[in-house]
């Protein structure tokens, strides 16, 4: 089955730089990719995604990036805010009807004032 | 997107009781989830609740622990049964809208003593 990696476990950066959160993952038949943030106390919030056949989307100061060659898949966030900071978790899944999403490990971000 | 309540948002119970977590959507939707997040974890899938009959439990989860009502297309219940202190975790429901775009509720945080 499917599995998704998560690169790195926490990631601490000052107001204004830029984050990058890696996943990989091993199932080539994967095609839809989410991220969500999550905040202390509440659930996941999606706040992007990308499928196979566009190889970068942004929205603002956030960009996912997708090479289906090597099977990964990054977010970028840049201009980091102290209100960025949250869990961020990438996703995997096969997006023919539903098929299940795959979680990875999660990435603690930091953005410090 | 859909608009999910979770309740309760959190409990704290005894060894061998059981909880119902109840998930109500603001719109029909085919697709219900529940997953667990044991702390500081990713998210697992517990179960798809189908509307009209019988969950669908991924390996390691069996009807007898976490049973699963889906009594209409807009809500659904999961009972942790007989509680030990490793079901201390959060439960999230979610939701699938727009073909494979998935909403999760705030989560109800467990704690068994």
């Amino acid at each position: 089955g499917e599995n998704v990696e998560q690169h790195p476990s926490t990631l601490s950066v000052q107001e204004g730089d830029s984050a990058v959160i890696k996943c990989t993952y091993s199932d080539s038949a994967s095609n839809y990719f989410p991220w969500y943030k999550q905040e202390l106390g509440k659930g996941p919030q999606l706040i992007i995604d990308i499928r196979s056949n566009v190889g970068e989307k942004k929205d603002q100061r956030i960009a996912v990036t997708l090479n289906k060659t090597a099977k990964h898949f990054s977010l970028h966030i840049t201009e980091t805010q102290p209100e960025d900071s949250a869990v961020y978790f990438c996703a995997a899944s096969k997006a023919t009807g539903f098929q299940k999403l795959v979680f990875g490990t999660g990435t603690r971000l930091l953005v410090s004032p | 997107s859909a608009v999910i309540s979770q309740k309760p948002s959190r409990d704290i119970c005894q060894r061998g009781t059981s909880l119902t977590i109840q998930c109500q959507v603001d719109s029909q939707v085919t697709m219900m989830f529940w997953y667990r997040q044991q702390p500081g974890q990713s998210l697992t899938l517990i179960a798809t609740a189908n509307q009209g009959s019988e969950a669908t439990y991924e390996s390691g989860f069996v009807i007898d622990k976490f049973p699963i009502s889906r009594p209409n297309l807009t809500f659904s219940t999961l009972t942790v049964s007989n509680m030990s202190p490793e079901d201390s975790s959060i439960y999230l429901c979610s939701v699938v809208v727009d073909m494979d775009i998935q909403y999760f509720g705030a989560g109800t945080r467990l704690s068994v003593l």
